[in-house]
């Protein structure tokens, strides 16, 4: 099975940069995401991490340890249309399972 | 840009009743989902579905669900006889190939009264 934890809140200020820790287990490991959701929305893709290392994309960057089984996604410039929710996603064979998300607050 | 497409956006029936919630995915898309949440959840996986087959299911996904391709364009959810707690937002998605990220539909939001 799949064990996916990241913090509940986070609060932070337009412009700063914040951090989205995620850790795992799995049974099989083919990827781990980053999807944001705004409130009443689908899941939007961010980003995503097969290897080792870092991935940047824009203001969005996302790394991956596999021995440590750990990721985080990180938010530069903050907008206050980054208030949402982030998802954390492992992939195995067949299916993306999710943590319980991340609600991110922006404020001015 | 192709968007996976689900119909209707709301669903409202009573307990004990047959809903299917309709999806369009990706033309060239070969991998389909089933995912749920329910209100202030995290999404849930159901069913993954391929080559005209489940290639996996949850134990949330019991006789009560079944899934079908029935014309080559259309992936459809039925629960047979919904309950209470089935009231939930049901995502639909799909994947050209294992690797790619998941593109979700705009999701049905189900209300079972």
């Amino acid at each position: 099975g799949q064990n996916i934890d990241q913090p509940t809140e986070m609060t932070a200020t337009e412009g700063a940069i914040v951090q989205i820790n995620c850790t795992y287990q799995t049974s099989g490991f083919n990827g781990l995401f980053w999807y944001q959701q705004h409130a009443g929305e689908a899941p939007t893709f961010l980003s995503y991490n097969v290897l080792d290392g870092l991935e940047e994309k824009g203001r969005f960057s996302s790394f991956l340890s596999r021995s440590k089984g750990y990721s985080y996604l990180l938010l530069k410039e903050l907008q206050m249309k980054d208030s949402a929710s982030y998802l954390c996603a492992v992939k195995d064979d067949y299916k993306l399972s999710f943590g319980a998300g991340t609600t991110v607050t922006v404020r001015a | 840009e192709p968007e996976v497409t689900q119909t209707p956006s709301h669903q409202v029936t009573q307990m004990g009743q047959e809903v299917i919630l309709r999806c369009v995915p990706i033309s060239n898309h070969l991998y389909f989902y089933w995912y749920r949440q329910i209100l202030g959840q995290k999404v849930e996986f159901l069913v993954s579905f391929y080559n005209n087959e489940i290639s996996e299911k949850s134990e949330i996904f019991d006789d009560q669900f079944s899934v079908e391709r029935p014309d080559g364009s259309n992936f459809t959810l039925k629960i047979r006889s919904t309950k209470l707690e089935d009231s939930a937002m049901y995502f639909c998605a799909s994947i050209s190939d294992g690797n790619s990220p998941l593109h979700f539909g705009n999701g049905t939001r189900l209300t079972v009264t």
